[in-house]
This record gives C-alpha cells, sequence and structure tokens, in this order.
C-alpha cells in the first residue's frame, strides 16, 4: 500500500512570499503529524490533528504558521510571508489513532528554501 | 521542558567494529522509540521500548530502555555500510498530548567498507 507523501519534494521561494505544503497519509489513519527538520536541530513537532481538528498546536513557531486537514485525509501547512530562518525539512508523519506508543510513519519531507 | 539528548553527535567507524549511541534524559518516559533516517527520507521505526530495564535485539542491533525509565541505548555488532544513517531516539512528553513526539537531535553513523 501507499505510504506517506509529501508534495513538493522541494521548494525554493523569496522571503516575504506564501508558500503550502501538502502532506497525504496512509489510509486509513486518523492522526497526523507536521514535524520540521533544521540542521543542527533534530525534529522539532509541529502540530497533532486528530481527524480534522487540532488538539496541540503548541509547536507552530509563529502566527505565520498555520495548518488544516479536510476530510480526515489531506494536510496543508501554510507558512506566510516566509523568512530565511523557515528554512529546513518539513516532514508530515501519520498514525492509526494517535496513541501515545504507535508507529509513526513519516513521509520524505518538503525541502524548503527561503532565499 | 523535557529534552532528549543523544551521544555521540557523529561516529564514523569501520565495517566490523561494534559501536554504542546512547540516548539520556532527565525526565521520565513512558516509552521511547528508536528511528533510523536515510538521506532524503523521512525517520523509520526501528523499535519501541516500554519497560524500565527492557532489552529487544533487532538482527546485529540491540536496544536497552532504563531501568529508571530517563535513558536508552543502541549497540549495534559489527556494523555494516548499509547501517549508515542518522539514528534519533523519540518519546512522548510526559502529560502532553498522545500524539506528538519529542525527538533528540540524532546520531550521524557512517560506516566504511
Amino acid at each position: 500500500g501507499a505510504g506517506v507523501s509529501q508534495s513538493p519534494s522541494n521548494k525554493v521561494t523569496e522571503k516575504g512570499k506564501d508558500v503550502e505544503l501538502r502532506c497525504d497519509p496512509i489510509s486509513g489513519h486518523t492522526a497526523l503529524y507536521w514535524y520540521r527538520q533544521s540542521l543542527g536541530q533534530g525534529l522539532e513537532f509541529l502540530i497533532y490533528f486528530q481527524g480534522n481538528s487540532a488538539p496541540d498546536k503548541s509547536g507552530l513557531p509563529s502566527d505565520r504558521f498555520s495548518a488544516e486537514r479536510t476530510g480526515g485525509s489531506v494536510s496543508t501547512l501554510t507558512i506566510q510571508r516566509t523568512q530565511q530562518e523557515d528554512s529546513a525539512v518539513y516532514l508530515c508523519a501519520s498514525s492509526l489513532a494517535g496513541a501515545g506508543q504507535e508507529t509513526q510513519y513519516f513521509g520524505p519531507g518538503t525541502r524548503l528554501l527561503v532565499l | 521542558t523535557q529534552l532528549l539528548e543523544q551521544s555521540p553527535q557523529f561516529l564514523s567507524i569501520q565495517e566490523g567494529e561494534n559501536l554504542t549511541v546512547y540516548c539520556n534524559s532527565s525526565s521520565v518516559f513512558s516509552s521511547l522509540q528508536w528511528y533510523r533516517q536515510e538521506p532524503g527520507e523521512g525517520p523509520v521505526l526501528l523499535v519501541t521500548v516500554v519497560t524500565g530495564g527492557e532489552v529487544k535485539k533487532l538482527k546485529r542491533l540491540t536496544f536497552q530502555f532504563g531501568d529508571a525509565r530517563k535513558d536508552s541505548s543502541l549497540h549495534i555488532t559489527a556494523a555494516q555500510p548499509g547501517d549508515t544513517g542518522l539514528y534519533l531516539c523519540a518519546g512522548p512528553p510526559y502529560g502532553g498530548s498522545q500524539g506528538n513526539l519529542i525527538f533528540g537531535k540524532g546520531t550521524k553513523l557512517s560506516v566504511k567498507p
């Protein structure tokens, strides 16, 4: 079966522009997560969805970041007015039900470069 | 704030050598997971340890969870070039939402033939 897919795989944008990153989770997975991986910083949690609602948005670094999930499936992470410090790999993961010990299945990531 | 500290940050060894990487915290975790990430890909789960003192083996990889559930180690016997990658430990934050994980910064392993 298909794994988690993300698009685009790479994105280069200019400072100040908005970007949208897409995640298609594994079919049937109710939980979806966004993480950011910066050089030397490890994976940083951004937001968690259970179905279409986001019970935990605590990791979003500023109000320029937002995310939504529709139909319990696809999710979009939007970064407005991008800054150079937003450059990173944005990883999406999904799991069956969102329990703490569940396996999270990661997509390949979107590499964002803000010039 | 719960943190997971991994050491060493980088490790370069010859094929056939043994190695151990560590994941330490001052906080108790209900469970810890180990992932391996290869360039251009997302992390892939290797193992989850749940019980203090637990030891799990996956072929040449041995994972141990500390008795106090504050630390974990990964030991690789007779490393092979295919073991090359970034090894990450992760755990659910205490009292946090059910979903998200706290990750260490990883150990980047290079095994030379």
